[in-house]
């Protein structure tokens, strides 16, 4: 089983607006992974959490807080985005960082 | 600076031909290459990956092939089925720098396959 699941599949929200994506996975995966993906672009990396502790954080703005409240769970909190966020959110995880990452299906994100 | 490139936007292929994508890389201290289907508004699928100590790994209908001299690698399908229509990433990591790299995929721009009927 390589299922890594997220919600809420779609997200619409407005600039003022304080929302949360979840990323989970029960495959005992110790590395977690968040990725934004516009339109005909590949996936690029925001976040690394390494056995529940930020190891990368790829210079993203901080009105995106990552959050790993355990080895299972992983959060993205949302707060006073732009429109120019308005994306497809994956998250990924893998036994260790070096290992193969599975995706998740993504939370498509729109911000009015 | 572009260090995943796949240089071949689209490719076209008839049902049951070969098809092959292509993926040339500019660091060296890459080790461990990926490829990815995705379909659009879902996640990549895992397909088939290769470290850098091996020149071919096979999974069924995916072969992949890995010419470290020539910093290239190539996806062979054979043969190709009309499902196999999506955009295909390559990626890799450097698996053995350690440090900030450590966890690291750097994705190409990706490759859109269409294989007739």
């Amino acid at each position: 089983d390589t299922e890594v699941t997220q919600t809420p599949k779609h997200l619409v929200m407005g600039m003022t607006n304080k929302k949360s994506l979840k990323c989970e996975q029960h495959m005992g995966h110790r590395a977690m992974y968040w990725y934004k993906q516009k339109a005909k672009k590949p996936p690029e990396l925001m976040f690394v959490y390494s056995y529940e502790k930020l190891s990368i954080n790829e210079s993203v703005p901080s009105r995106f807080s990552p959050e790993c409240p355990n080895s299972s769970l992983l959060n993205l909190h949302l707060h006073a985005l732009q429109p120019e966020d308005s994306a497809l959110y994956l998250c990924a995880s893998s036994l260790r960082g070096s290992d193969t990452q599975y995706f998740g299906p993504g939370t498509r994100l729109t911000v009015l | 600076d572009q260090q995943v490139k796949q240089n071949s936007p689209s490719l076209s292929v008839q049902e049951g031909r070969i098809s092959i994508l292509n993926c040339d890389y500019t660091n060296s201290m890459f080790d461990y290459f990926l490829w990815y289907k995705k379909y659009p508004a879902e996640g990549p699928t895992f397909l088939i990956s290769i470290s850098s100590i091996k020149d071919k790994n096979e999974d069924g209908r995916f072969t992949v092939f890995l010419n470290k001299s020539a910093k290239h690698l190539s996806l062979h399908i054979v043969p190709s089925q009309p499902g196999d229509s999506a955009v295909y990433f390559c990626a890799a990591s450097a698996i053995n720098a350690g440090g900030t790299s450590y966890g690291k995929l750097t994705f190409g721009q990706g490759t859109i396959l269409t294989v007739h009927p």
